[in-house]
């Protein structure tokens, strides 16, 4: 199960892009990398999912660069709401567990 | 697309009862769920993986007798808090994954039980 790491907390504006960050340097041939996004008093939600290049949809984009030893999550113009906690995920053990690492605390301010 | 339902959203029990959280998948069928606690401002650190028909599988450092998982059916996973105290007080979080969300490893989540034990 790969470990990773990713900033403890950032901070925004409204409107502006965010990019979050994710290494993975030991991340395995077969992992994929997954992002949740939680609120508080929520349970995760799942935003995106890659295993390379650059994945997009209706929230945000994904950026794997080759040697796949990091990932970007990019969120388009931040509003508000956008507020939560954002976990990087890698993989998982051969029991299917996701195992959760700190993620990154976003504030965005007006 | 799969939802999963957490039941009840809180709940404020006394200390030395118990608390049953049930986890429900709606639209798809689970063959594993998975429990979660949540304290303040920290991760999601998992307890235990549950799987229909068969025993849970506790993290180490998990009291199975405490935390007392079933999952009866294909759509009902619960986790029973045995004899709640105030240390237990926590944010409970379920998971459901059937077999053809494993393999894209999309994961649906509960919207998470606050237990607070007075």
């Amino acid at each position: 199960l790969a470990k990773t790491t990713q900033p403890i907390s950032m901070d925004s504006y409204e409107g502006q892009e965010v990019n979050i960050t994710c290494s993975h340097n030991n991340i395995a041939t077969n992992d994929y990398i997954t992002w949740y996004q939680q609120f508080p008093s929520q349970g995760p939600r799942f935003i995106i999912q890659g295993y390379k290049t650059k994945v997009t949809n209706e929230v945000a984009s994904l950026f794997i660069p080759a040697d796949r030893k990091s990932s970007t999550l990019s969120l388009p113009r931040v509003s508000l709401s956008d507020t939560a906690v954002y976990y990087c995920l890698v993989g998982m053990d051969s029991s299917y567990k996701l195992i959760f690492g700190s993620g990154t605390r976003l504030l965005v301010r007006p | 697309g799969a939802v999963v339902s957490q039941h009840p959203s809180w709940v404020i029990c006394k200390s030395g009862t118990s608390v049953k959280i049930e986890c429900r998948s709606l639209d798809f069928q689970a063959t594993t769920m998975f429990w979660y606690r949540q304290f303040p401002k920290q991760s999601l650190m998992l307890m235990a993986t549950s799987n229909e028909g068969s025993k849970a599988t506790y993290e180490q450092g998990v009291e199975k007798d405490k935390f007392l998982i079933n999952h009866a059916s294909l759509t009902l996973s619960t986790l029973t808090v045995t004899s709640a105290h105030p240390e237990d007080s926590s944010f409970y979080i379920c998971s459901a994954s059937g077999a053809a969300l494993l393999t894209n490893y999309g994961y649906t989540f509960g919207s998470g039980t606050r237990l607070t034990v007075v």
